[in-house]
């Protein structure tokens, strides 16, 4: 069955550290994978995505994530956050032709 | 270019009136679904169409239908409205088939419902 996990309810990091957001998830073929912010009393909106080719994928605000697919992993990585990237964050993995599941959300919070 | 949108924003119903949302797109994508939110569940997929005419349940499809008569619209009908049906529920939307753009879903404004 398709399913998406976030072990992480909560995050908290200082500002200017670094950042890893983890996702494993479950999905029978060739995996397209999402990862998406939404900030407080927002809208969604797409980070970055994996579709096919190289692993590490890069995405807007600084953000970038890596699929490893003997892991079952797309964790979504920032070297250096600012207090802006407080937001809950959600991994998503679908297929071609096929419907999009969400994880249950990480919600990060900077310490100043 | 209006993207998805959702109507209405707010809506108050009382346990088993039966309401409609509606949501279009004019993008012309083939790929809609709905989803809804609710604290520490995350994003919940309620039923999903992938062309005109042709619809599939998701994760949570109790109590919702949804039916797909023109490419553009994608209304999810609650027949009796449950309090547990309270929450936020977002459209969203995409080219659907396996391209460099499929998938990338569009997300409509949400729909905030409140089931006395």
């Amino acid at each position: 069955a398709q399913s998406v996990t976030q072990p992480d309810i909560h995050i908290t990091v200082s500002e200017g550290a670094s950042l890893e957001l983890r996702c494993n998830y479950s999905y029978g073929a060739t995996p397209y994978l999402f990862w998406y912010v939404q900030s407080p009393g927002q809208g969604l909106q797409l980070l970055l995505k994996y579709f096919s080719g190289d692993t590490l994928v890069q995405g807007i605000k600084g953000f970038e994530a890596e699929f490893k697919r003997s892991q079952s992993s797309f964790n979504l990585r920032k070297p250096s956050v600012h207090w802006s990237d407080a937001a809950e964050y959600f991994c998503a993995v679908g297929g071609r032709d096929d419907k999009i599941i969400f994880g249950k959300g990480t919600r990060l919070h900077i310490l100043p | 270019n209006a993207g998805v949108t959702q109507t209405p924003k707010f809506q108050v119903l009382k346990t088993g009136q039966s309401m409609t949302l509606q949501c279009a797109q004019d993008m012309n994508h083939e790929y809609m679904s709905w989803y809804r939110q609710d604290p520490g569940m995350g994003l919940r997929l309620i039923h999903y169409s992938v062309g005109a005419g042709i619809t599939d349940q998701g994760e949570v499809p109790n109590g919702y239908n949804v039916s797909r008569s023109t490419t553009e619209d994608f209304p999810l009908r609650l027949l009796s409205a449950a309090p547990s049906q309270t929450s936020v529920y977002f459209c969203a939307s995409s080219y659907g088939r396996g391209n460099s753009g499929a998938n990338v879903l569009t997300f409509g404004a949400g729909s905030r419902l409140t089931v006395l």
